[in-house]
């Protein structure tokens, strides 16, 4: 199935060091998301993005949608452990229903 | 229910059986979805409902696999005569209305092994 070009694959950091992740596609989208998973769960909704250029923070999270529609980061400022996890965006075609998700990045934060 | 409710969390199952996964959504949501990840991978698209619609099947990667929401509550997903390559965790979720990627809540998942 389409899926999304993520980036890094994974992340081994210091706590209190900053991240940074992005998607790329080739299709534009009318939305980006930012979702995180925990081990055993399903993904949870960090932050969505509705406008080209928009930028949104949650926290220490911010997450800007491209100008071309088709790119969005995710900066995680000030790592602390409990950011372990999966970290998967999300994008949502104009005239469609579902989401198409990225392939993933791991984050590791060692103490 | 609070959440997205998915039965059962593991399921180990032997090559060539059937299997079936059920997922409650949360009550008043309308659309419900389900998607497949597989080991290091991200998430698939495999199957939309929304209301009495006819669902959107086009993520199915096979015609053993489908899909059925009974009163437009708990639906179903049934992998027949289940392969090796569908070890995989199935995750369902639901939203409010369709189109509405902030409205996604998503169960655990089932995790299921084929041997």
């Amino acid at each position: 199935g389409q899926q999304l070009n993520q980036s890094p694959q994974s992340m081994f950091i210091q706590e209190g060091e900053d991240v940074s992740m992005n998607c790329t596609s080739s299709s534009i989208f009318n939305t980006w998301l930012w979702y995180k998973q925990d081990p055993g769960e399903g993904p949870v909704l960090l932050i969505a993005l509705y406008k080209a250029g928009e930028l949104t923070s949650n926290g220490r999270l911010t997450a800007q949608f491209g100008i071309t529609r088709k790119d969005s980061f995710l900066n995680i400022s000030a790592s602390i452990p409990s950011d372990v996890g999966i970290y998967f965006c999300a994008g949502q075609l104009r005239g469609t229903d579902k989401l198409i998700f990225g392939t993933g990045t791991r984050l590791q934060v060692f103490p | 229910g609070a959440g997205v409710s998915q039965s059962p969390s593991n399921k180990v199952t032997e090559k060539g059986k059937d299997v079936e996964l059920r997922c409650d959504p949360i009550s008043g949501h309308t659309a419900l979805y389900w998607y497949r990840q597989s080991l290091g991978q991200g998430l698939e698209f495999l199957i939309y409902f929304q209301g009495n619609s006819a669902p959107d099947k086009s993520g199915l990667p096979s015609d053993r696999f489908s899909a059925e929401r009974t009163g437009g509550s708990v639906s179903t997903l049934t992998i027949q005569r289940t392969q090796q390559e569908d070890s995989a965790v199935y995750l369902c979720a639901s939203s409010p209305q369709s189109g509405d990627g902030n409205g996604y809540t998503f169960g655990s998942g089932t995790r299921l092994t084929v041997v």
